[in-house]
């Protein structure tokens, strides 16, 4: 069954480095998205990308965030100076459309933790 | 204002009796759509079931069952007869109609453990 996977699961960084969280979306797939979790706390969104650029954004996703697709298959969040309050866990996830309802399906996440 | 409010923050059930989770939705969308995740000890979030606004109907699926009611803005999910592996984070989902981007709010999720 196609899954989103994402790499690394776990990554320790320190404060005001930079941190590429990794992403392979459902191949078939044209809507992806990051969203974050600070721990015990609710999901929350913080960007969608379509058509190779971004069609939404929260206020989560200021200026020192990034998104990208390299190539035909990952998808790419950056961060470019790490804070302690980044510290979280970062979900990536595909939909086949945005519009209609059609689900997004969550890769299993990468723990970030910014010491 | 979109907004999805779970007001059970945990809940603590034996194994084979029945539970509902409530999930309450606020939005302006004559369209719109509505999820349920489970988020399990390992953390990843599982799809469960996406309903549109225009399709009231009820569905189940196995012990799990969910009742749409636009007239309350609720979606609640119920599980018949839980087990322990049910123990999870449970997020109930909102995504508007209009615009493209597939966007989720998400609401503060509730944590049901079930006990042998």
């Amino acid at each position: 069954e196609p899954e989103v996977t994402q790499t690394p699961s776990h990554q320790v960084t320190q404060m005001g480095q930079e941190v590429i969280l990794r992403c392979v979306p459902i191949s078939n797939h044209l809507y992806f998205y990051w969203y974050r979790q600070i721990l015990g706390q609710k999901v929350e969104f913080l960007v969608s990308f379509y058509n190779n650029e971004i069609s939404e954004k929260s206020e989560i996703f200021d200026d020192q965030f990034s998104v990208e697709r390299p190539d035909g298959s990952n998808f790419t969040l950056k961060i470019r100076s790490t804070k302690l309050e980044d510290s979280a866990m970062y979900f990536c996830a595909s939909s086949y459309r945005g519009r209609e309802g059609t689900e997004a399906f969550f890769g299993q996440g990468t723990r970030l933790t910014v010491v | 204002a979109q907004k999805v409010t779970q007001a059970q923050t945990e809940i603590s059930v034996v194994e084979k009796e029945d539970v509902t989770l409530d999930c309450v939705y606020e939005t302006r969308d004559t369209t719109y759509y509505l999820f349920w995740y489970k988020q399990p000890p390992s953390g990843e979030l599982v799809f469960l079931i996406r309903r549109n606004s225009f399709d009231e109907q009820n569905e189940i699926s196995g012990r799990y069952s969910w009742n749409f009611q636009k007239s309350t803005s609720s979606f609640n999910f119920t599980i018949t007869a839980s087990q322990v592996v049910d123990s999870a984070v449970y997020f109930c989902a909102l995504r508007h109609g209009s615009g493209n981007t597939g966007k989720l709010i998400f609401g503060q999720g509730t944590t049901l453990q079930v006990k042998p």
